[in-house]
């Protein structure tokens, strides 16, 4: 069963307007999120977290906002560039003493000029 | 600082035969966890260093995957023998102690099975 779920497989959106990039998880014991940005033939690279604790966090042009309720968080980059043109993977922990992260299957963004 | 490396960057061997992979983590970082990606799928863990002692090996597939952290430093994951569903990439990462959630992820190794 898969807990954490991004049921877009890809997106495609023009230089300057705003990428908003969803995650839906199922195990209410995440409580620490995280986006990852991985190019190919590379290893992930950590982006942007949040705790459960909050509903929003900013870091430039990058913002994660998280709905607890519906279980559900996105990430926003405003404005893309062609340089964010990558896989973004959503991922959860449950905080326990493993800090295993769970990851959805990613979405393939494409920031087109 | 020197990030995550892995080693090799891509086998290819043939079902029944051995791999063994190797993960340097960054320096000073006792965390370190083993995860792959198979099939274009999400990536899943499968264990976690804490220096040298196994703190989590629950997403470990089976008995024929092996992995070791000589000394708290770097981490070896065996396979043995390989099996066709081995295939994918498996990406180690390394975490500060005082913030695990913080991981960061070497390129990875692809493995194929044939």
């Amino acid at each position: 069963d898969q807990q954490v779920k991004q049921n877009s497989p890809s997106l495609s959106v023009q230089e300057g307007r705003i990428s908003i990039l969803n995650c839906d998880y199922t195990n209410s014991m995440f409580d620490y999120f995280l986006w990852y940005k991985k190019y190919p033939a590379e290893g992930p690279t950590f982006l942007i977290s949040i705790s459960s604790i909050k509903d929003k966090n900013e870091d430039g042009r990058f913002t994660v906002f998280l709905n607890k309720s519906a279980k559900h968080l996105s990430l926003h980059i405003v404005p893309s560039q062609p340089g964010d043109s990558a896989v973004y993977f959503c991922a959860a922990d449950d905080g326990g003493t493993a800090s295993k992260l769970t990851f959805g299957t990613g979405t393939r963004l494409q920031v087109t000029l | 600082e020197a990030g995550v490396t892995q080693f090799p960057s891509h086998s290819v061997i043939e079902k029944g035969q051995t791999v063994t992979l190797r993960c340097d983590p960054i320096s000073g970082h006792d965390n370190l966890y083993w995860y792959r990606r198979v099939m274009g799928k999400e990536i899943k863990f499968l264990l976690h260093f804490v220096k040298e002692s196994k703190q989590d090996e629950s997403g470990m597939p089976n008995n024929r995957f092996l992995a070791e952290r000589t000394g708290g430093t770097y981490s070896t994951l065996k396979v043995q023998p390989a099996e066709l569903e081995d295939s994918g990439v498996y990406f180690c990462a390394s975490s500060r102690r005082g913030a695990p959630y913080e991981q960061y992820f070497g390129p990875g190794t692809r493995l194929t099975v044939t």
